[in-house]
């Protein structure tokens, strides 16, 4: 069954260095999203990407934050300087899309997440 | 403000003791209501998603439901290997807004 990968597993960097998780969503998938979850809090939503731009990001995803598809298979997040409280799982997503009702394809598939720890 | 809400934070059965579990929701425009299972130190996995109030899905132990303001996951007879976090999320536009989850925790 195709599933969403993600690498690494876990990160650790100090702070203010920049950090690239990267994520292979599943290859017919169209919408790409971030989201984190530090630990033991909800997971919260970052930012999606869909057709090579962002169409939506939270108050989260501020300046230091930014996507890319470099190519057809990969989606990163760019942390540029990372501060203490980066530090959670970071989760990738993707999911099909089609119009009409009952949108059955909008169900999201999740990665494995990547544990980024900032020191 | 959209809001998802989720309880108990946390719940203890018996195995076989059969309960349910709540997911509130305030969202303007709801797409659709998804359940998802997460263990420890994993992402979330699909388990569930619900669009119209009334609708009802089933998967070996677990039933959901859906009404205009709220989401119920129903567990029948549950066994250890259910124990994880539940995460209901709800679909707005085109972002996902997660509640905080319910632990659960099957006892033998």
């Amino acid at each position: 069954e195709p599933e969403v990968t993600q690498t690494p597993s876990h990160q650790v960097t100090q702070m203010g260095q920049e950090v690239i998780l990267r994520c292979v969503p599943i290859s017919n998938h169209l919408y790409f999203y971030w989201y984190r979850q530090i630990l033991g809090q909800k997971v919260e939503f970052l930012v999606s990407f869909y057709n090579n731009e962002i169409s939506e990001k939270s108050e989260i995803f501020d300046d230091q934050f930014s996507v890319e598809r470099p190519d057809g298979s990969n989606f990163t997040l760019k942390i540029r300087s990372t501060k203490l409280e980066d530090s959670a799982m970071y989760f990738c997503a993707s999911r099909p899309w089609t119009s009409g009702f009952p949108f059955s394809t909008d169900t999201q598939y999740f990665g494995p997440g990547t544990r980024l720890t900032v020191l | 403000e959209d809001q998802v809400t989720q309880s108990p934070e946390a719940l203890r059965l018996q195995e076989g003791e059969s309960s349910s579990l709540n997911c509130s929701y305030t969202v303007s425009g709801l797409r659709g209501l998804f359940w998802y299972r997460q263990d420890p130190g994993k992402g979330p996995e699909f388990l569930f998603t619900l669009y119209s109030a009334g609708e009802e899905k089933e998967k070996e132990r677990l039933k959901a439901t859906l009404t205009k303001k709220e989401s119920f996951l129903h567990i029948t007879a549950p066994k250890p290997e259910d124990s994880a976090t539940y995460l209901c999320a709800v679909m707005s536009g085109n972002q996902f807004y997660f509640g905080t989850g319910t632990s659960l925790t099957v006892i033998p």
